[in-house]
């Protein structure tokens, strides 16, 4: 049973850049949520989509965003690259009806570098 | 809003010693707390969790967590160290709407 699957691991990006990361959540989960682990630091929540919908969101600038696909995949797309967005990006999948309380399933992250 | 600290950004133990990461909520209700682990370029993985079932909360690799209402604490800990359990710990909080809200973590090193 795959797990949560992100692509690509690694990425460096000039200031200014658009890039794109993806997300396939783990089979049976229709959630997908997106976290910013910058170095050093705790994972903070971009968003959270469901029903290719956004369904909430954190303190990020309108830079990020994001989409749900029909089969639950999911992408981040972040304008404007800032030397700052250097982070590793977490895809997270749940269960909406059991909630992040029975735990989210997470992939081992984009390392986004910004030059 | 809710929130964490955990308290220490590293703590180092000797293997075999007992381990005890801190941390501490901020919430006006019953959150629902969680520890996970993050091994070297890898993602989370969930260590425990409380949900008021019960206030001791055994997890995997031999971990468990109080919940102490008294203190706002969820301290997590083992009884031995292994050279295995070094990795990054996150304390993390849900306040029920699906978004789970982590600390900012705790570099475990085991000495040997």
């Amino acid at each position: 049973d795959a797990g949560v699957t992100q692509s690509p691991t690694h990425l460096i990006k000039t200031r200014g850049q658009q890039v794109t990361l993806r997300c396939s959540p783990k089979s049976g989960h229709d959630t997908v949520s997106w976290y910013q682990q910058a170095l050093g630091q705790g994972p903070q929540f971009i968003f959270q989509y469901y029903e290719e919908e956004e369904r909430q969101r954190g303190n990020f600038p309108d830079r990020f965003s994001g989409h749900q696909f029909p089969n639950y995949s999911s992408e981040l797309n972040v304008n404007a690259l800032l030397l700052g967005d250097s982070a590793l990006y977490l895809c997270a999948s749940s269960l909406l009806q059991a909630g992040a309380l029975y735990g989210y399933t997470f992939g081992s992250g984009t390392r986004l570098t910004v030059v | 809003a809710q929130s964490v600290t955990q308290l220490g950004s590293h703590v180092s133990v000797s293997e075999g010693a007992l381990v005890l990461l801190r941390c501490n909520y901020s919430s006006s209700v019953p959150p629902y707390l969680f520890w996970y682990v993050q091994y070297p370029n890898q993602g989370l993985q969930l260590l425990l969790k409380y949900t008021s079932a019960a206030t001791l909360v055994k997890g995997i690799n031999g971990f468990e967590a109080e919940f102490k209402k008294s203190e706002t604490s969820f301290h997590l800990t083992k009884p031995s160290a292994h050279m295995s359990d070094a990795a990054e710990y996150f304390c993390a909080v849900s306040p029920g709407d699906d978004k789970i809200i982590f600390g900012k973590g705790t570099r475990l090193h085991i000495l040997p």
